[in-house]
Order: structure tokens, then C-alpha cells, then sequence
């Protein structure tokens, strides 16, 4: 089976701009989860897409917002970019179907906010 | 709040030297842990997971990690590093959904 991908891998943006980033999941896999990396934050949840649903929520403004489509690809969108958005972001797929799902990762989008 | 602690930020080690990572997680509930490793210019791995049954579990990779309910630990082991182990190494507590909480990382440095 093919991995996780993400589109674009690298992205330079301007402050108050606004970025959309691609997640593609493992096929069959129906969660696709969001996560922030930075070297002073480390690792946060964004949220859970299931069944095209927000199923579950981290602690982020509301300039961060996804969807997922019908074919379990997922969207990720940051509005009115800040410098402090600069980070690695993360897709995670999974099967999203028992209580607990092991989370298979993709390479990460490189956002640059400058 | 939920939150997951890892001992050690930075670890360096000679090869053949054993590896114990900490990790402390502070919900009392059911939870699934894992440890997952980011090798540099790579994407996060998983090594070992836990979801129920025997508390030593074994991964990839010669790691293994004990689950003690009652300390809230899931400290991850490795009896002899490689140089090739050098890593980033996470420990992270599912609660709930597709909600991965993560510790800080550890990074380790394994000196040939």
C-alpha cells in the first residue's frame, strides 16, 4: 500500500496571506488527524477529520480549519498567516473505525512564514 | 489536562551502551500508548505500540517499552544502541478518536 502523502512538501508564505495543504491517506483509511510540529511546541493535534466530520478538536484558533472529501482526502487550511505558523505540518491516516487506531504519518509540509 | 512528560531531552550514548527513555502520562483512564521515532530528514515511525494485554511489549528495531498502570509509564528500552539509532524519539498517549497527545521528544545521540 501506498504511505500517506502531503502536497506541497515546502511552502514559503507572507504574513496575512492564507495557505491550503493537501493530505492524501493510506487507501482504506478513513481518519486523517492534523498535527503542528515546532521546535518550541513539539508535536499538537489540530484535529480529526472522520467520514468527511470534525470528529475531534485541539486547541488552535479558528484561523486553522479542514475538511476531508468523500475519498478521505483531507485539507488543511491556515487563514491571515502569522510568523509563529511556521512549522512542520503533519497528516496522520488511520482507520478510524475502532476506539483506538494506530496513526501512520506522511512526510509533513514545510511552512515557512516570512 | 491530558499531557505526556518525557524525562530527557537530550540523550548521548556509545554504541553498545543500554537506553531507557521515561515517559509519564497523566490521565487516569483507558489510553493506548505508543513511542514513535523521527530519524533526521525523515517522517515520524512507529516503533511499539500498546493497547491491552501483556505490559512489555516489543517493537522494531530491538525496542521494547513496559507499561505500568500504576505509575502512568511507558519507558521505552533498548539493551545495546546503534549508531544508526541515533533519532528522535516520541512517546505518545491516544485518548481518545484519532487524538494522538505527544511528549517533547528525546533526542538521542549514539557516538560510534
Amino acid at each position: 500500500k501506498a504511505g500517506v502523502t502531503q502536497t506541497p512538501r515546502y511552502l514559503i508564505k507572507t504574513r496575512g496571506q492564507q495557505v491550503t495543504l493537501s493530505c492524501s491517506p493510506i487507501s482504506g483509511h478513513r481518519s486523517v488527524s492534523w498535527y503542528q510540529q515546532t521546535p518550541g511546541q513539539g508535536l499538537q493535534f489540530l484535529f480529526e477529520y472522520f467520514s468527511e466530520t470534525q470528529r475531534n478538536k485541539g486547541n488552535f484558533p479558528g484561523r486553522f480549519s479542514g475538511r476531508q472529501f468523500s475519498n478521505s482526502r483531507s485539507e488543511m487550511n491556515v487563514s491571515t498567516l502569522e510568523l509563529g505558523d511556521s512549522a512542520l505540518y503533519l497528516c496522520a491516516s488511520s482507520d478510524g473505525r475502532m476506539v483506538y487506531n494506530e496513526q501512520f504519518f506522511g512526510p509533513g509540509t514545510r511552512l515557512t512564514v516570512l | 489536562a491530558q499531557s505526556v512528560s518525557q524525562h530527557n531531552h537530550h540523550v548521548i550514548l556509545s554504541e553498545a551502551a543500554s537506553l531507557e527513555l521515561g515517559c509519564n502520562y497523566s490521565y487516569g483512564g483507558t489510553v493506548n500508548l505508543f513511542w514513535y521515532v523521527q530519524y533526521p530528514g525523515q517522517h515520524l515511525q512507529l516503533l511499539l505500540k500498546y493497547f491491552s494485554g501483556d505490559p512489555l511489549v516489543k517493537g522494531i528495531k530491538g525496542f521494547e517499552a513496559e507499561f505500568i498502570k500504576s505509575k502512568f509509564s511507558f519507558n521505552l528500552r533498548k539493551p545495546s544502541v546503534q549508531w544508526s539509532d541515533t533519532a528522535e524519539y516520541f512517546c505518545a498517549v491516544n485518548y481518545q478518536g484519532g487524538k494522538l497527545i505527544f511528549g517533547q521528544g528525546t533526542e538521542l545521540s549514539v557516538k560510534p
